[in-house]
């Protein structure tokens, strides 16, 4: 059974600071993985999605990549700044359905 | 584009009572997901649909929920009878084309409370 993991829960940062989230999936047999973001009060906005063929994918400040074989991904969120706090969740889809396998997300605040 | 849209946006009632949750997905898209959301539990896929027929239904908790999808721009999804457990935010999610590499795109949520 796919389980889907995401460390820090919380992070704190101030503006400016360079900083990286870490998902860890348990089985490698994935389709895609992605990364989202979630308001408080909203739905969750679609990042970045990294194919199983794909090493990496970037828009804008961040940057996501796959290392299908370790089972595991990382955001990579570069000059953060206010309006980046947010939950960030990742979610595996995995080879046999169409099924999104989330983590439990990383709560970033990003101080002024 | 309008997105999708969830409604209503607040539910709040009483242990027993029947509870319909309604989505509107995005024009053309073809697949649609209902999500639940817990603080305990995270984000868990409750069914999904492709083409308006139902392909896994294996997260659906108990017998009390059911949802139906009678065309390509509507779906709902029912508990009856509710209860306080089943409180939680309800998402709608839909995507485009092939379900494997296309991202799925979320509605605002119904955030649901049984009494």
């Amino acid at each position: 059974k796919q389980e889907v993991t995401q460390i820090p829960a919380a992070l704190s940062v101030p503006e400016g600071e360079n900083l990286v989230l870490n998902c860890s999936f348990t089985d490698s047999a994935i389709y895609n993985l992605q990364w989202f973001r979630q308001d408080p009060g909203k739905g969750l906005t679609s990042l970045l999605l990294i194919q199983s063929s794909q090493r990496e994918q970037t828009s804008g400040r961040l940057n996501a990549s796959l290392d299908k074989s370790s089972g595991r991904s990382t955001l990579y969120i570069a000059a953060s700044q206010p309006g980046d706090s947010a939950t960030y969740l990742c979610a595996v889809q995995g080879s046999n359905t169409g099924k999104l396998i989330f983590g439990q997300g990383t709560t970033l605040q990003v101080k002024p | 584009d309008a997105g999708v849209i969830q409604s209503p946006r607040h539910e709040v009632t009483e242990m027993g009572q029947e509870v319909t949750l309604r989505c509107k997905p995005i024009s053309g898209h073809n697949s649609l997901f209902w999500y639940r959301q817990t603080m305990m539990r995270g984000l868990e896929l409750l069914i999904y649909f492709n083409n308006n027929v139902p392909i896994d239904d294996s997260g659906m908790p108990e017998d009390r929920f059911s949802a139906k999808m009678p065309n390509a721009s509507f779906s709902t999804l029912k508990i009856q009878p509710s209860e306080p457990r089943d409180s939680a935010v309800y998402f709608c999610a839909s995507k485009q084309g092939d379900i494997r590499n296309q991202p799925q795109h979320f509605g605002d949520g119904t955030r649901l409370s049984i009494l």
